[in-house]
């Protein structure tokens, strides 16, 4: 079973609301990964989170804010974001640091 | 500064042929080469690796080669089957390091 799943798929907010993305994995991975994906172009890494510390933050604002509660969970809190935020948000999980990723389906975020 | 590179936007075969994607990385620090495959709305599914240790691997119907010296891999898919159509991405990683690189897409047309 190589499933990584996503809610909720879609998401519409405001730009004052406060929402969170979640992400779940049962496969016994130890690393998770969010992704943002704009039309047309390739996934971004923007955090990494390796035996549930946070390993890799890519220079992310803090608008976006990640938690990873136990080994298979992975969430994103959002708050206060911006029209150009909206994009499909990837979560992904590994076996270790140096295994190949599996993606969920993803979240499609508009931001209003 | 795009250090994995597919040049190739689209592509367009007929059911039963050969489909070779192409793609070009610049950074001589990757070592772990993969592909992914990518329906419209869902999340990008593993297909295939290579370590820079090898030159070829087998899957199935999908064959990756890696040229070290050219800093160039490729995909092979044979015999190409409608279900096929998407878009691919090549992605790179730095051993030890869980960033994942990716390229811009090439979008696979399989014409029945």
């Amino acid at each position: 079973d190589t499933e990584v799943t996503q809610t909720p798929k879609h998401l519409v907010m405001g730009m004052t609301n406060k929402k969170s993305l979640k992400c779940e994995q049962h496969m016994g991975h130890r690393a998770m990964y969010w992704y943002k994906q704009k039309a047309k172009k390739p996934p971004e890494l923007m955090f990494v989170y390796s035996y549930e510390k946070l390993s890799i933050n890519e220079s992310v604002p803090s608008r976006f804010s990640p938690e990873c509660p136990n080994s298979s969970l992975l969430n994103l809190h959002l708050h206060a974001l911006q029209p150009e935020d909206s994009a499909l948000y990837l979560c992904a999980s590994s076996q270790m640091r140096d295994y190949e990723q599996y993606f969920g389906p993803g979240t499609r975020l508009t931001v209003t | 500064d795009q250090q994995v590179k597919q040049n190739s936007p689209s592509l367009s075969v007929q059911e039963g042929r050969i489909s070779i994607l192409n793609c070009d990385y610049t950074n001589s620090m990757f070592d772990y080469f993969l592909w992914y495959k990518k329906y419209p709305a869902e999340g990008p599914t593993f297909l295939i690796s290579i370590s820079s240790i090898k030159d070829k691997n087998e899957d199935g119907r999908f064959t990756v080669f890696l040229n070290k010296s050219a800093k160039h891999l490729s995909l092979h898919i044979v015999p190409s089957q409608p279900g096929d159509s998407a878009v691919y991405f090549c992605a790179a990683r730095n051993f030890g390091n869980e960033k994942l690189t990716f390229g811009t897409g090439t979008r696979l047309t399989i014409i029945p």
